[in-house]
C-alpha cells in the first residue's frame, strides 16, 4: 500500500528565509509519480511540481526547488527567499501508474507553513 | 481557460439527509476524481470517473456514489449523512491518457457541514 509521511506539522519562518519541507513515501511499485500541492486558506489545492520515479534529477523553478532521492524514498521541497504569500498548507502526494486510468493520489497530512514579515 | 469549478461552495445538512455536489472539469479534461478532506488532514480519494464509468474507488461506503455526464462534468452523492461526513469535498480533473499519469488539477471545493 502507498503511504506518504510528512513528519513536520508546522513550520514558522521569517520572510526571506529559505525553508525545506520534508516528504517520505512508501510504495511497492517501480513506476510512480510524486507531487507537491499548496493549499492556501481559500481551500483550493494548487499544483506546484511533479516528478516521476525514473527521473531523479533535481531542478530549480524560480524560488522552488526539489530534491528527489529514491535511495531514501524522499522528495523534499525547498522555497528560497520565502514570502508572506507562501503561507499555506503544503501537501506531498504519491500516485502509482495504472493502466487504463489516472491513478489516485495518496496525500500526506500536510505541513502548515507560516511566513512572518 | 476555465479551471475546475464546483458548486455549491458551502452546504449545511442534517443527519440522515442526502446531498449532491457538482463539478465541472478544466477545459480539455475528461477525467474527474473526488476527494474528501477532513479538518487538519490530507485529502482522501473517494472515486474517479472516466468515460462515464467509475474507474477506481477508495475506501468509502456505498453511501457515496457518483456520476459523470457526457460533457465530463460529475456529481458526488452522499446518502444518509453522518456527522463524520462533514468535510471539504474536492474535485480534481485530468486528462485520461492510458499508461501515463497526468497531473490532477483541483477545484475550490465544497464545504459540507452535517449537523
Amino acid at each position: 500500500a502507498q503511504k506518504v509521511t510528512q513528519a513536520q506539522t508546522e513550520i514558522s519562518v521569517v520572510e526571506k528565509e529559505d525553508v525545506t519541507l520534508d516528504c517520505v513515501y512508501e510504495t511497492r511499485d517501480t513506476t510512480y509519480y510524486l507531487f507537491w500541492y499548496k493549499q492556501p486558506p481559500s481551500g483550493e489545492l494548487v499544483f506546484l511540481i511533479r516528478r516521476n520515479s525514473f527521473d531523479e534529477q533535481n531542478e530549480i523553478s524560480g524560488r522552488y526547488s526539489w530534491n528527489f532521492q529514491k535511495s531514501t524514498s524522499s522528495f523534499n521541497f525547498t522555497i528560497t527567499a520565502s514570502q508572506v504569500v507562501d503561507s499555506a498548507v503544503y501537501f506531498c502526494a504519491l500516485s502509482e501508474l495504472k493502466t487504463g486510468a489516472n491513478s489516485k493520489l495518496t496525500f500526506g497530512k500536510g505541513i502548515t507553513l507560516s511566513v512572518r514579515p | 481557460d476555465a479551471g475546475v469549478t464546483q458548486s455549491p461552495t458551502h452546504l449545511i445538512k442534517t443527519r440522515g439527509q442526502q446531498v449532491t455536489l457538482r463539478c465541472s472539469p478544466k477545459s480539455g479534461h475528461d477525467t474527474v476524481s473526488w476527494y474528501q478532506q477532513a479538518l487538519g488532514q490530507g485529502p482522501q480519494f473517494i472515486f474517479q470517473y472516466y468515460e462515464e464509468e467509475e474507474r477506481q474507488r477508495g475506501n468509502f461506503p456505498d453511501r457515496f456514489s457518483g456520476h459523470q455526464f457526457p460533457n465530463y462534468s460529475s456529481e458526488l452523492n452522499v446518502n444518509a449523512l453522518l456527522l463524520g461526513d462533514s468535510a471539504l469535498y474536492l474535485c480534481a480533473s485530468s486528462l485520461g491518457l492510458l499508461q501515463y499519469q497526468e497531473t490532477q488539477y483541483f477545484g475550490p471545493g465544497t464545504r459540507l457541514l452535517v449537523l
